[in-house]
């Protein structure tokens, strides 16, 4: 079956970076593209971007664009989401989404999520 | 790329029907049968609930259908249960080659 599993809870000071793994299993990994998406406390669900599992090309939405960087190990079929200079308002659950079976370009199965408290 | 509007939210008794809509514009939601909604438990990851405007992925209850008409998306659940109570996305491919979602409805089982 198929399965996202992430990395653990992060905290960490303004300033830091941090990096969120989400490995897959189940499915062929370079066969589906990979969407991260941000949920901040008590707030909805914002796209983030998606990467191309086999090229590796990332594209990132409005607002996600220079301290995000997504990247990928297709060796043990993870993905990667880096931030950077990681400010309070970093602080969110991360979840890493795979695109839809058949070509559609939405989320499917999803991660359990990874929250990254940002406080000093 | 703005978020679709949903409901902030609804409510029914259980055995009702209820129906959440998504509006968006013709760049988004009227133009691409790629709608999707979800449903979040608290502290829970998002379930894909349908997809492509109607479609049901294997094991979701056929309590749960989607439809479109223009730009608007709508979620209905019949004969709600207690398990129903949940946060409910919609979400839509853009023009852009974008996914954007809406801001959520929260559903409460009277």
């Amino acid at each position: 079956q198929v399965q996202l599993v992430q990395s653990g809870s992060e905290l960490k000071k303004p300033g830091a970076s941090v990096k969120v793994s989400c490995k897959a299993s189940g499915y062929t990994f370079t066969s589906y593209a990979m969407n991260w998406v941000r949920q901040a406390p008590g707030q909805g669900l914002e796209w983030m971007g998606w990467i191309n599992t086999n090229t590796g090309n990332p594209t990132y939405a409005q607002g996600f664009t220079g301290r995000f960087v997504f990247s990928l190990d297709t060796s043990v079929s993870t993905a990667y989401l880096q931030i950077s200079s990681l400010k309070a308002e970093d602080t969110a659950v991360y979840y890493c989404a795979r695109d839809g079976h058949g070509g559609s370009p939405l989320p499917d199965y999803w991660g359990q999520g990874t929250l990254v408290t940002v406080s000093s | 790329q703005s978020a679709l509007t949903q409901p902030a939210s609804v409510s029914g008794s259980p055995g009702q029907s209820i129906t959440i809509s998504c509006t968006g514009t013709s760049s988004d939601v009227g133009g691409y049968n790629y709608v999707s909604w979800y449903q979040q438990h608290p502290g829970k990851a998002p379930k894909l609930m349908i997809y492509e405007v109607s479609n049901r992925p294997s094991g979701v209850p056929d309590r749960f259908s989607g439809s479109k008409s223009g730009n608007t998306a709508s979620l209905t659940i019949s004969g709600l249960q207690a398990e129903d109570e949940a946060d409910y996305y919609c979400s839509s491919y853009t023009s852009s080659s974008t996914v954007v979602f809406g801001g959520g409805t929260k559903l409460t089982v009277l």
